[in-house]
């Protein structure tokens, strides 16, 4: 399995909170991403990072900013969370092109409820 | 906009026997890789099988294949010998290899498999 711990795993906050999602990689790969997961919509790409303060937007990225100052670590900031961002949340990590497999390798998910 | 369409919401298939999933994209880029993702009840997101975009043999991992159209954008899953442990939620997806969007990946909303025994 590949080195990918997501925390918190279960979270539940207040409308209008902060709220930060954390990633961890152990695999030392160049790029890193956040989904979301609701029904009816499978997954839904936020952000995504191509390198070390590298990033760019996805389909939904409205309400969300990121950060990664390190190659193994990519957050997920809710500035203030609503309760349309209450969702299950993958983060997920993949090689750089000269990498052997190009495969998108998923977190665990973390489970958020905003009430 | 890259965009990866499942038009099956749900499948069904009997035990022991074939399905196919449907899988059509929309993208205009020319490097990229294909693949299929199965996600059981516990949400975990397990890759079934992989395709480059740049291969013309499909690829095939035991009892998966797939059925890769490029000039079409179609890239179907057949799952042969159906087993209870197939039933899942499977989703299409593809990611970018070269140029500006380098890496981006899209996903379809997903088939939901059931198998009856």
């Amino acid at each position: 399995d590949a080195g990918i711990t997501q925390s918190p795993r279960h979270k539940v906050t207040e409308t209008g909170t902060p709220v930060t999602l954390r990633c961890h990689q152990t695999e030392n790969h160049r790029y890193m991403y956040w989904y979301r997961q609701d029904p009816g919509h499978g997954l839904r790409l936020i952000h995504y990072s191509y390198g070390v303060k590298d990033t760019d937007k996805g389909e939904v990225s409205d309400g969300y900013s990121v950060s990664r100052s390190k190659t193994e670590d990519f957050l997920l900031t809710l500035e203030s969370a609503t309760s349309s961002q209450t969702s299950v949340y993958f983060c997920a990590i993949s090689e750089s092109e000269t990498g052997v497999t190009n495969t998108i390798y998923f977190g665990e998910g973390s489970w958020l409820t905003v009430v | 906009a890259q965009t990866v369409t499942q038009s099956q919401p749900e499948m069904s298939v009997q035990e022991a026997e074939t399905v196919t999933l449907s899988c059509t994209y929309d993208t205009s880029e020319s490097d990229y890789y294909l693949f299929w993702y199965k996600q059981p009840p516990s949400r975990q997101m397990i890759l079934v099988i992989r395709q480059e975009a740049y291969k013309q043999q499909n690829a095939t991992e035991n009892r998966f294949s797939v059925n890769f159209q490029k000039a079409a954008k179609s890239f179907s899953l057949k799952i042969s010998d159906s087993q209870l442990g197939d039933a899942a939620m499977y989703f299409c997806a593809y990611r970018i290899l070269g140029n500006t969007n380098a890496g981006k990946s899209t996903f379809g909303d997903g088939t939901t498999l059931t198998v009856k025994p």
